[in-house]
C-alpha cells in the first residue's frame, strides 16, 4: 500500500513546455505540501494545502500552480517550464500543522533541456 | 544567514564508531525541531523528533541546546545501513518550516 504516490517519477522535458505533475495520499491527511530539491540537495517548501486552501504559498513564481481537487491530492503544474526548474519535487503529507511527521511521496525528477 | 545550517560533510567513519553532527537556527522563537534521513535518491523519512530534554531511540540520540540554538545528533554503533544523508528541519509555527541542506555520514566495513 503505497502512502504517498506521486506520477509521473521521470519526466524530461523542452523549455517554454508546460506539464503537471501528481500526487495522491491514502492517509486520511488534511495537509499536503510540494517541496523541490535542487542539485544542492536543499529542500525547500513552495506550497501547503489544508483541506484543500492554501495555506502556504512561498515565494514561488507564478508559472507553478497548485490545484487539489480533493484533500487527497495535490497535484502541481508548471508553465513555460525554464532550465532552473530541474529539480526533485516531493510531495507530502500530513495531519494538520507542519509539526506534524511529514510523509513524503516518492519524488519527481524533473529535467528541462 | 541561512535559516537552518548544517555542516554537508561527508562524515566517513567505520562500523561500529560514533559520529555525531550539529544543526544550526536562525531563529530564536523556532517552536520544533526533527531529525529526517534521507537516503541517496529517495524521499526523506522521519527518523526523529527532538525534545528539549534530549531523546534517545535506540542507537540515536538528538539533544535541543536553545541557548546556543542548535540541535544534535549522535549515532552509536554505527551500521552500514546508517549510512545517508541526515536533514534538520526547524519549525517555526505552523505555517513556516525549514530544512537543512543535510549532513552526509557514509558508514564503511
Amino acid at each position: 500500500d503505497t502512502a504517498v504516490s506521486q506520477t509521473p517519477k521521470y519526466l524530461v522535458t523542452q523549455m517554454g513546455n508546460d506539464k503537471s505533475i501528481k500526487c495522491e495520499q491514502n492517509l486520511g491527511h488534511d495537509t499536503m505540501y510540494w517541496y523541490k530539491q535542487d542539485s544542492k540537495k536543499f529542500l525547500k517548501i513552495m506550497f501547503s494545502y489544508n483541506n484543500k486552501e492554501l495555506i502556504i504559498n512561498e515565494t514561488v513564481p507564478n508559472r507553478f500552480s497548485p490545484k487539489s481537487p480533493d484533500k487527497a491530492h495535490l497535484n502541481l503544474h508548471i508553465n513555460s517550464l525554464e532550465l532552473g526548474d530541474s529539480a526533485v519535487y516531493f510531495c507530502a503529507s500530513s495531519l494538520p500543522g507542519t509539526s506534524s511527521e511529514q510523509f513524503f511521496g516518492p519524488g519527481t525528477r524533473l529535467t528541462v533541456l | 544567514r541561512k535559516e537552518v545550517e548544517q555542516d554537508p560533510g561527508p562524515f566517513n567513519v567505520p562500523e561500529g564508531a560514533t559520529v555525531a553532527f550539529n544543526c544550526t537556527y536562525s531563529n530564536s522563537a523556532s517552536q520544533s525541531f526533527f531529525w529526517y534521513r534521507q537516503d541517496c535518491r529517495k524521499e526523506p523519512k522521519l527518523l526523529m523528533s527532538v525534545y528539549s530534554s534530549g531523546n534517545e531511540d535506540g542507537r540515536f540520540t538528538a539533544q535541543l541546546n536553545r541557548a546556543s540554538q542548535y540541535i544534535s545528533l549522535l549515532i552509536r554503533d554505527s551500521k552500514l545501513s546508517d549510512s545517508a544523508t541526515y536533514l534538520c528541519v526547524v519549525i517555526l509555527n505552523d505555517y513556516k518550516l525549514s530544512f537543512g541542506a543535510g549532513t552526509t555520514v557514509t558508514v564503511r566495513a
